[in-house]
């Protein structure tokens, strides 16, 4: 299982852009990216997942360059409810074996 | 449409005591995870099943057992709670498949233990 380390905690304003950058130097070819949302007093929610180069929906964008070695989550113009941990989770989808394994994640904190 | 649901949302235990957590998911998801959560540790697998009766142990196992009898539900036993397993405990379940489906897990709101 491929190794993540992300920022313990970060800080921001609100409408700025937060990137938060997680680190999986030792990813598998097989192996897809995802991140999880966790609000205070409730479970993880997905918020993106990708593989290589650029996924954006609703919500974020996920940015993952060419040798995978690291991928960006992005959250454009945050607001104070977008306070939250959030989680990098790497591994293997298909197969029938991929279960999620959660590090301690990254604490972002918006201030007004 | 509940997703996941877990009951219940509050406990307080006693040193020796036993209960059990429920969890309940209408999704016909094939997977389901137990994870406790602690502060400032993020979430920590305690028991997994990949499917109706079948349970494998995750990173912290002991002190609990599960039970799939049902593939909707995923039940976590405490035998004799101890005041380390005072935790926040969350059910998650998933589909599994291969690589052009979505794995996305769904959690529960979670249980707040209190083991005294």
């Amino acid at each position: 299982l491929a190794k993540t380390t992300q920022p313990i905690s970060m800080d921001s304003y609100e409408g700025q852009e937060v990137n938060i950058t997680c680190s999986h130097n030792n990813i598998a070819t097989n192996d897809y990216i995802t991140w999880y949302q966790q609000f205070p007093s409730q479970g993880p929610r997905f918020i993106i997942q990708g593989y290589k180069t650029k996924v954006t929906n609703e919500v974020a964008s996920l940015f993952i360059p060419a040798d995978r070695k690291s991928s960006t989550l992005s959250l454009p113009r945050v607001s104070l409810s977008d306070t939250a941990v959030y989680y990098c989770l790497v591994g293997d989808l298909g197969g029938g074996s991929y279960i999620p394994t959660f590090g301690r994640g990254t604490s972002l904190i918006v201030h007004p | 449409n509940a997703g996941v649901t877990q009951t219940p949302k509050f406990r307080v235990l006693k040193t020796g005591q036993s209960m059990t957590l429920l969890c309940a998911q209408d999704m016909n998801h094939e997977y389901m995870y137990w994870y406790r959560q602690d502060p400032g540790m993020g979430l920590r697998l305690i028991h997994y099943s990949v499917g109706e009766g079948t349970t494998a142990k995750g990173e912290v196992p002991d002190g609990y057992n599960v039970s799939r009898l049902k593939k909707q539900n995923f039940l976590l036993g405490l035998e004799s709670a101890a005041p380390s397993q005072t935790s926040v405990y969350f059910c998650a379940s998933s589909i599994q498949g291969d690589r052009v489906r979505n794995t996305e897990a769904f959690f529960g709101q979670g249980t707040r233990l209190t083991v005294v």
